[in-house]
């Protein structure tokens, strides 16, 4: 069982670039977020979902966008990357309300 | 909107205890406990929700005083293993956003 499939794992791009970062989980949860988690820092809610077809923002939606076409998959795509996005970021699906949160491996992104 | 984590860091040795309280200004209907270790992801602890029983894994164990909105995370006779961030997260208002709080750094020395 797989559980909750990031990639890539690591990411280096320019300033300006644009791209994807992947999520897909093999459970058939509903709930699927992003999170960054910057250096010594807790994690902070970027966009979440609660079944296909349905996204909202959370604390730090700014300059990242989200789709949810199929339960399985959740990606993250950055617009125009940042030095400030530089973070790692984290993909995490749960079956619902008051069930826990299963994360992926992360991705490790670097803005120059 | 994120819980509120205390201490930010502690340092132990091997075999004591520690407590780290979690706490919100909003209604809390449940709290999540998370451990990540260095370079990796946060791994489930346990979950406390409103109105439920205190919970243990390992020799770890939680409680929840709904009325103070505030959880509490016992470590007992701590181990090594037990060395990493500790998170406790929550759904707040809307029941669909999960906030995690700033964490709590523990570190278990020999």
């Amino acid at each position: 069982n797989a559980g909750v499939t990031q990639t890539p794992k690591f990411q280096v791009l320019k300033t300006g670039q644009s791209m994807t970062l992947q999520c897909a989980q093999d459970m058939n949860h509903e709930y699927m977020s992003w999170y960054r988690q910057d250096p010594g820092m807790g994690l902070r809610l970027i966009h979440y979902s609660v079944g296909a077809g349905i996204t909202d923002q959370g604390e730090v939606p700014n300059g990242y966008n989200v789709s949810r076409s199929t339960t399985e998959d959740f990606p993250l795509r950055l617009l125009s990357a940042a030095p400030s996005q530089t973070s790692v970021y984290f993909c995490a699906s749960r079956e619902g309300r008051y069930q826990p949160q299963h994360f992926g491996d992360g991705t490790r992104l670097s803005i120059l | 909107q994120q819980p509120v984590q205390s201490p930010q860091a502690v340092i132990l040795r091997e075999g004591e205890d520690a407590v780290i309280n979690c706490s919100s200004s909003k209604a809390l209907y449940s709290v999540h406990w998370y451990r990540q270790k260095h370079g990796e992801a946060p791994v489930f602890l346990m979950i406390l929700l409103k109105g439920g029983e205190q919970m243990r894994h390992e020799k770890i164990s939680a409680s929840f005083n709904e009325k103070k909105q505030q959880s509490s995370l016992y470590l007992t006779a701590s181990q090594l293993s037990y060395s990493g961030t500790y998170f406790c997260g929550t759904e707040i208002g809307n029941f669909n956003k999960f906030y995690f709080g700033s964490g709590t750094k523990l570190n278990v020395k020999p």
